[in-house]
Parts: C-alpha cells; structure tokens; sequence
C-alpha cells in the first residue's frame, strides 16, 4: 500500500535562508510525487510534480525536488526562503496499484523568521 | 468562478444532526474526490467518483457517510447523526483525467468546516 511521511511537523527558517522539507514515500510500483501548499483558510495547491524522466522536478516560487528511488524520496527545497513562503506543505503519492487516489502525507508547517 | 467551489465554507451542527456538503468542482472534470482535513492532519481519503460512478467508497468511515454525484458535475457529500470526531475540513478535488488523480493534478476547493457540538 502507498504511504507519505513527511519528517518534522514543523520547520523554521530565517528569511533568505535553505529551505528542506523531507518526504519519504512507500510504493510497491512507480510512484507519481507531489507537493502541494497549503495558505490559511485556502484550499490546496500544486507546487510540483514527478511522473516520469528528469528526477529534478523544478515547481511554482523557486521550489524544486528530486525524486530518489534509491532513497524512496522526494524531498523539496528552495534555495532562499521568502516571508511569502510560510504555509502548510504536503507530500503526496499516487500510483496504479493504489487506485485512482492520492495519499497524502501529515503535513509540514513552515515558518519564516525575518 | 473557474475554480471548485463548495458550500457551506461552515457548518456548526449539534450531535445527531444531519449535514450535506455541496461540492461544484471545474466544469468538464470527470475525476471527483472527497478528502477529510481533521485538524493538524494531511487530507485523508473518503470517496472518489469518475462522472457519476463511485468507483472507490473505501476510504469513508463509517455507513453514516454517503456520497452521490447523480449527473457526473455537483456532488454532496452527507453525514448523517453526526459525531463529534466527524469534525473536519472537508475537501473536493477535481481532476480532468479519466485516471483519477495519478500523475496528474488535483483541484482543491477551500473546503467546508464541519464542527459538531
């Protein structure tokens, strides 16, 4: 069966600083990867996503992950963080031996500090 | 709107009470997925409707939880004698494939916040 799990609930960072976000993923068959963001009060949106070629996905706002199938991770990083960057992030996976449904993780909150 | 609206965006209701929750997702989308948000959590998944067939119920937890999508557009989603632990965001996502949701995105409303006194 699939799964997310997404290290650290929470993670801050200073203002122009790396962020990291972890995700590993389990997937019995070639996973699709997701991240969406979360702002307050706002429905899900896409960040990024892996189906299939380049392992290096590059998303929306400067936020890239590379998909790792020797580490079954997706990991999300933003080489300098911004206020505007604080929300809730989730990993997600699909594939077809789940069905049709994405599984996403618990979440992950990032804070900003200025 | 363009995007998936639903309605109410809140709903308080007293244990027992019956609720529905109106899901209007992207004009065109065949894939329709109900997702519960309890508080702090990733969504989880309840239900998944390609047009007007619930192809996947596995995710709803408990027979008080039904869904419908009669004419493959507008979905509700109904709980009936409510629960406390039924407090939650609830999610509807749309996605223009025939293959649900793999490889491709999901549409998220803002979702209805359920609370159940």
């Amino acid at each position: 069966a699939q799964s997310v799990t997404q290290l650290g609930s929470h993670v801050s960072v200073s203002e122009g600083a790396l962020v990291l976000l972890r995700c590993n993923y389990s997937s019995s068959v070639p996973p699709y990867l997701f991240w969406y963001v979360q702002y307050p009060n706002q429905g899900l949106q896409l960040l990024l996503k892996y189906t299939t070629g380049a392992t290096l996905v590059k998303g929306i706002n400067g936020f890239e992950a590379e998909f790792k199938k020797s580490e079954t991770s997706f990991h999300l990083t933003k080489p300098s963080a911004h206020m505007s960057d604080a929300a809730e992030y989730f990993c997600a996976v699909s594939d077809w031996g789940g069905g049709f449904k994405t599984i996403f993780g618990a979440g992950t909150r990032l804070f900003v500090k200025a | 709107g363009a995007g998936v609206s639903q309605s109410p965006r809140y709903k308080v209701a007293k244990r027992g009470q019956d609720v529905a929750l109106r899901c209007d997702p992207i004009s065109g989308h065949v894939s329709l997925f109900w997702y519960q948000q309890a508080l702090g959590q990733g969504p989880e998944f309840l239900t998944y409707f390609q047009n007007e067939a619930q192809l996947d119920k596995s995710g709803l937890p408990s027979d008080r939880f039904f869904a419908e999508r009669p004419e493959g557009s507008v979905s509700t989603l109904k709980i009936q004698r409510t629960q406390q632990e039924d407090s939650a965001v609830y999610l509807c996502a749309s996605s223009s494939r025939t293959s649900g949701s793999l490889g491709g995105e999901l549409f998220f409303g803002e979702g209805s916040r359920l609370t159940v006194l």
